[in-house]
């Protein structure tokens, strides 16, 4: 799997928009890009992921460069309740069953959104 | 969309007893459930993947003797810390697969979270 570096931490207003980045240089063609957030104390939830297009759901958005190798985690109007730490992961995303064990959410992007 | 339900969210008890905590898929058959470990500050570890109906798969170093795991429906799974000890204190989180969706959500939906201490 393509490893991904993200900073350690940042900062938003609130009501603001929130721009993560992650860097994924070594990218495969058939890895996904998946974005996940851990609020303190909870389980880890899913957010979105992408695949070459630029993706959105209710809760963000996601920019990936043309050539695949960064992304961004776009929250549009940040909440107190969106501090957390992202954690952008690449995966090859496949029917088969082996693999998903070695999951690692690395250390992530702790995000403080701040009133 | 796909509900993890994990029970309790924290329990105290003391060294040497048993605790069993309980992930729940609520509306949604999950084959597979994963349960991970993370302490302060750490990234979760996977402890153990279990498929309903057989054994539970290990990841390395973890005691499966001590970290007893039972998946015997489809919409549940259990983990029972055995003998607890301080050291086991942590926060244990489960994770529930959809087979219709795990091409795309390979490590399932994700429970709340178990916060255990162990005195």
């Amino acid at each position: 799997d393509a490893k991904t570096t993200q900073p350690p931490s940042m900062d938003c207003a609130e009501g603001r928009a929130a721009n993560l980045p992650c860097n994924h240089s070594t990218i495969s063609g058939n890895e996904y890009v998946y974005w996940y957030r851990q609020i303190h104390s909870q389980g880890p939830q899913y957010i979105i992921h992408g695949l070459k297009n630029n993706e959105t759901n209710e809760m963000a958005s996601l920019i990936i460069t043309e050539d695949r190798k960064s992304s961004t985690l776009i929250l549009p109007h940040a909440t107190l309740r969106d501090t957390a730490v992202y954690y952008c992961i690449v995966r090859v995303a496949s029917w088969a069953n082996s693999g998903y064990s070695t999951l690692t959410f690395g250390k992530g992007t702790m995000l403080l959104v701040s009133p | 969309g796909a509900v993890v339900s994990q029970h309790p969210s924290w329990v105290i008890c003391k060294s040497g007893t048993s605790v069993k905590i309980e992930c729940r898929s609520l509306d949604f058959q999950a084959t597979t459930m994963f349960w991970y470990r993370q302490f302060p500050k750490q990234s979760l570890m996977l402890m153990a993947t279990s498929n309903e109906g057989s054994k539970a798969t290990y990841e390395q170093g973890v005691e499966k003797d001590k970290f007893l795991i039972n998946h015997a429906s489809l919409t549940l799974s259990t983990l029972t810390v055995t003998s607890a000890h301080p050291e086991d204190s942590s926060f244990y989180i489960c994770s529930a697969r959809d087979p219709t969706e795990r091409v795309l959500l390979p490590w399932g939906t994700f429970g709340s979270g178990t916060r255990l201490t162990v005195v």
